[in-house]
């Protein structure tokens, strides 16, 4: 069965402080995986993408690393900021008939003055 | 550019109504179209997911339905709510070919009271 499983599931940091989230995925074939950041309230909105091919990507303040052997990737926030506090979803799409997303429970982030 | 617009964005209606959200597409054509489920403080569960107009599959059993009239309106319906319909209601929609980035409308909260 694909999984996506994320921690911690909620994170409190001060401002300006750095953090890591953790993603660990079952899915087999894999084709790519994604974080998403989600406001409260909100839909989701992509941070960044990456392939199997792909160890580190990065988007401004946010570093994304995938290590497809073990199955696992990480978003690495530097020097945060109050807007930061949002839900993080890991997503993993297989290379499988529809291509369907595998969504992970989330972490959500508070980052306070 | 494309744009994903849901309304209502937030509903209250008591056990037994029926309900009709609705979720329209801009700015591409015969795009895919998704209907997710967010329960607070978990993740997202997909519902039901269209490849084109009159073609709907659902993921899993349950008390809604979709509909897809138009190439891109996608609508979710009951016929009467209960209370485990509650949660957090979000459309999204991705390419047909290409990147398989799915792309979130604003959400719709939904409470069943």
């Amino acid at each position: 069965k694909n999984q996506v499983e994320q921690s911690p599931q909620s994170l409190i940091i001060l401002e300006g402080k750095n953090c890591t989230l953790q993603c660990n995925y079952t899915v087999s074939p894999f084709s790519n995986l994604r974080w998403y950041k989600q406001d409260t309230g909100r839909g989701p909105v992509s941070l960044t993408i990456m392939t199997f091919s792909e160890n580190t990507k990065s988007n401004g303040r946010y570093t994304a690393t995938l290590d497809a052997d073990t199955k696992q990737s990480s978003l690495h926030i530097t020097a945060s900021q109050l807007s930061d506090s949002a839900s993080y979803i890991c997503v993993v799409t297989g290379r499988n008939a529809g291509n369907m997303l595998t969504f992970g429970g989330g972490t959500r982030l508070m980052v306070k003055p | 550019s494309q744009t994903i617009h849901q309304w209502p964005a937030t509903l209250v209606q008591p056990v037994g109504s029926p309900l009709s959200l609705e979720c329209t597409v801009e700015g591409t054509s015969n795009p895919n179209l998704y209907w997710y489920r967010q329960a607070a403080g978990r993740g997202l569960q997909l519902l039901f997911y269209s490849v084109g107009i009159g073609q709907i599959s659902s993921e899993v059993p349950q008390n809604l339905s979709a509909s897809r009239p138009q190439d891109r309106q996608f609508i979710l319906s009951s016929k009467k709510l209960l209370l485990s319909d509650s949660g957090f209601y979000l459309c999204a929609w991705s390419r047909t070919s290409g990147s398989n980035e799915q792309f979130f409308g604003p959400g719709t909260r939904l409470t069943v009271l």
